[in-house]
């Protein structure tokens, strides 16, 4: 397998705490993205951070990437209900086809 | 903000029966994927396609499976005969070129019984 696994597996805060969640993946990456999924529905794109790039921000999310660690983390801040979803992270590896290797997927849940 | 879309949302077929899923990539992308998700696992790729060919499948991409493009917007996936084990989310995704971001659609449920 090309990809490891995001840990922790299932986590559950409270609103208004911050969530952190990581990935960990094998080969080298051309770039890795964040995707989120609320529960049956569409996989919506958080970020793409590429692999000459340490850390991005959008919004209330933050990722990083450490390539000589081959991880990533995804950190949600001040954490709303709306947030409730699972997390996964995405490398881009097969340089020139532009496919996504997925990970497993953190379950996040945001206690009101 | 431009959008991958999806048709159907939800299907449900006997076993043995042909489906197609169709998809609208988003207008000014090159490269298009078909990925899925059978419930509660990973999302799996399937297939990409680009300059009118496909240039990769996964395993599971068997005989069973082929995607065209036929009209210059719409790109379909055609499972022949479908199987039970057919049964999960599939994702349409395109993006505009290499190592950009890749949008997904919502997802077609196809449940087979």
């Amino acid at each position: 397998s090309q990809q490891g696994e995001e840990d922790p597996q299932a986590l559950s805060i409270q609103e208004g705490e911050n969530a952190t969640m990581n990935c960990s993946y094998k080969t080298s990456i051309n770039n890795l993205q964040w995707y989120r999924q609320n529960s049956g529905r569409g996989l919506v794109h958080l970020i793409l951070i590429r692999s000459n790039e340490r850390e991005k921000h959008s919004g209330r999310l933050r990722v990083t990437l450490d390539t000589s660690k081959k991880s990533s983390s995804l950190l949600i801040t001040a954490s709303r209900a709306a947030d409730t979803a699972s997390y996964f992270c995405a490398t881009d590896w097969n340089f020139g086809n532009e496919k996504l290797t997925f990970g497993t997927g953190t379950r996040l849940t945001i206690i009101p | 903000e431009p959008e991958v879309t999806q048709t159907p949302s939800h299907q449900v077929t006997q076993m043995g029966q042909e489906v197609i899923l169709r998809c609208v990539p988003i207008s000014n992308h090159l490269y298009f994927y078909w990925y899925r998700q059978i419930l509660g696992q990973k999302v799996e790729f399937l297939v990409s396609f680009y300059n009118n060919e496909i240039s990769e499948k996964s395993e599971i991409f068997d005989d069973q499976f082929s995607v065209e493009r036929p009209d210059g917007s719409n790109f379909t996936l055609k499972i022949r005969s479908t199987k039970l084990e057919d049964s999960a989310m599939y994702f349409c995704a395109s993006i505009q070129g290499a190592g950009n971001t890749i949008y997904f659609g919502e997802g077609s449920w196809l449940t087979v019984v």
